[in-house]
């Protein structure tokens, strides 16, 4: 166990709907970072929090947003689900965030997301 | 930005022998480098990492090792078992904020 928690574990919805995922990063950690992984494909890198503040971005699509509260939980929503959004989605937190000496990022147990 | 290329994309051993899975990345700034393993429908977990100031770390049957001049790094695995079968993904990290880039991954298959 990560110390990561993320909910749901799953997620049925169907096309054109709106979904929240959730994540609380370990204790202690400021950064919370957002990756997609469909299927039998690797991690892509979506966005990345910072104590409440958005830090990086990487391919994350504009009907996808994300925000960091102040008590460090994170919220990813999608929008305008298309099929194609279907895969498992995985929050990491890591201690830090800033620039200069990188850190591991311990990764949540995932939502699978399934749009029909 | 950072492209991490990794094969082989599979691979396939019989169990007691050594696996290697190699990596290469593309900006000279990157300076952490951590392998992650992927059990099926698991979240991927930190197995062992290399900061780019040390050339070679191990942890018992894993070892990682470091070429910055040529911008590779592999993982090596000694005396598989079955339970080492899982998808492992190499990444690499530097030059600014925490933004990880990572390979397409390896599906090991240790055969008993």
């Amino acid at each position: 166990d990560s110390g990561v928690t993320q909910t749901p574990k799953h997620l049925i919805t169907a096309t054109g709907q709106r979904v929240t995922l959730r994540c609380s990063p370990r204790s202690g950690d400021l950064s919370v970072y957002w990756y997609q992984q469909s299927l039998d494909q690797g991690l892509q890198f979506l966005i990345q929090y910072y104590n409440g503040e958005e830090r990086a971005k990487g391919n994350i699509l504009e009907r996808f947003s994300a925000q960091q509260f102040p008590d460090l939980h994170s919220e990813l929503n999608l929008s305008s689900l298309e099929l194609g959004d279907s895969a498992l989605y995985f929050c990491a937190s890591s201690a830090g965030g800033g620039a200069g000496i990188q850190e591991t990022q311990y990764f949540g147990p995932g939502t699978r997301l399934l749009v029909l | 930005g950072e492209n991490v290329e990794q094969h082989p994309s599979t691979l396939s051993v019989q169990e007691g022998d050594s696996a290697v899975i190699k990596c290469t990345y593309s900006d000279s700034a990157s300076n952490y480098f951590p392998w992650y393993k992927q059990e099926l429908g698991k979240r991927p977990q930190l197995i062992i990492d290399i900061r780019s100031n040390v050339g070679e770390k191990k942890d018992q049957r894993i070892a990682v090792t470091l070429n910055k001049t040529a911008k590779h790094f592999s993982l090596h695995i000694t005396e598989t078992q079955p339970e080492d079968s899982a998808v492992y993904f190499c990444a690499a990290s530097g030059g600014g904020y925490q933004k990880v880039t990572f390979g397409i991954g390896t599906k090991l298959q240790v055969i008993p």
